[in-house]
Formats: C-alpha cells, structure tokens, sequence
C-alpha cells in the first residue's frame, strides 16, 4: 500500500491551460517535497513544504500543505512543454522518505 | 560540483551474473541513498547511508542485493545472482545533513537483465 496516493496518474493538457496534481494520505507529515523528473533523469527537488496550510510559489507553480498536514497540492498555471515531466512527491515515513508513484503530466505544443 | 554521478548508465547482462553499480555522491554530503524504480512499484529505497554506515537496509529486496560504502566518496550496489525482475532504473541519491533535507538524485542506472 502506497503511504502517499498521487492523482491523477496521467494527465496531457494543451500549452497555456492550468492543471492541478493531488498528493493525498492518512499519515501526518512533518514535511512534504514535490520533485520533478524529466525522461532519461533523475528527479529534481522542486519545493518543500513544513507548515500547514502554507502555500509556496515558484514561478507559476503554487504548492499548497493541507492544514492536517495529511495532503498536498501543486497547481501550475499557462504550462509550457518545459513543465512536462513526472511530478513527485515525498514524505518523513519511519526516519525515511516515501515517494508516491507520481503524475506524469504532459503539455502539447 | 558535478553532482551525483552514477556509472555505467546503462547496464545489459544475463540472468545468473553479478551486477555491480558505483556512485559517486556529492562532496561533503553525509547521507547517500539507492532507490529502484519501475513502473509498477515507483521510486523505492533500498538503503541508505549516514557518515557511510547503513542505517536503513530494510528495502532491500532479497540477499541477492547488497550495497557497500567503503568511504565518503564511493558507494556500490550489488545484485549477485541478478534476475530479468531486477530490471529497473537504479537511481543514487545523496543529502548533505539530514535523510529528509533536499535528495540530489544522479542520472541513474538503467538495468536490463534478460
């Protein structure tokens, strides 16, 4: 069983639209990072977020920690084919992190 | 720096032999950590590494697998005998002070065992 559940698992969208990927668990975190992968790479840390309802923005990506702490949001607004990739995130699971199995988004041109 | 760097890249081999991947993790990084990943199971840990001593070892999947870290700057795993299942992308990652601080990820190891 899968400590975070990301949805959706696929999700293709046209250059300039918004979309919004899910990290969802019914554990508690102290923190939570979003990476992203890029095709024949290994993942990138994004951002990581440690306070409850707090919301994070990098450019047009805005990350949100749930108040619980139990889930998290990434939304990118107007995507560019540069933000196409696997999105990840990770959480504190006994003294290591668990990743969930990701959102592979794509962005057509 | 150049980061973490893993070799070989790319890794073909048969069924019954010994597989050996190396990483290199940053300098001055006191953690390092393997993961697997492949599309049914994702990104997994297998071990990882504080001050080169194992800390966590319980992702390994079998004793066919091992992993060393002989000194700070080189670490390996081992799949002895490997198996067409072990076919996956093997990624190295270190962090310089903690095991949830920022994971500077190589470009992985692509595992093929046919």
């Amino acid at each position: 069983t899968q400590l975070l559940e990301q949805s959706p698992q696929f999700l293709s969208i046209q250059e300039g639209e918004n979309l919004t990927v899910y990290c969802n668990s019914s554990s508690v975190f102290s923190s939570l990072q979003w990476y992203r992968q890029e095709p024949g790479e290994g993942p990138v840390l994004l951002v990581t977020v440690v306070t409850g309802g707090e919301v994070k923005k990098l450019k047009r990506l805005t990350f949100q920690f749930g108040d619980a702490r139990k889930d998290s949001s990434l939304h990118i607004t107007a995507a560019q084919p540069g933000d196409t990739g696997l999105y990840l995130c990770a959480g504190d699971d006994d003294y290591k992190l668990s990743f969930g199995a990701g959102t592979t988004v794509t962005v057509r041109a | 720096d150049a980061g973490v760097i893993q070799s070989p890249r790319h890794e073909v081999t048969e069924m019954g032999q010994e597989v050996t991947l190396r990483c290199k993790p940053i300098s001055g990084h006191d953690y390092l950590f393997w993961y697997r990943q492949t599309m049914m199971r994702g990104l997994e840990l297998l071990i990882y590494f504080n001050n080169n001593v194992p800390i966590d070892d319980s992702g390994m999947p079998e004793d066919r697998f091992s992993a060393k870290m002989p000194n700070a700057s080189f670490s390996t795993l081992k799949i002895q005998p490997s198996e067409p299942r072990d076919s996956a992308v093997y990624f190295c990652a270190s962090s310089l002070k903690d095991w949830n601080t920022e994971a500077f990820f190589g470009q992985g190891t692509r595992l093929t065992v046919v």
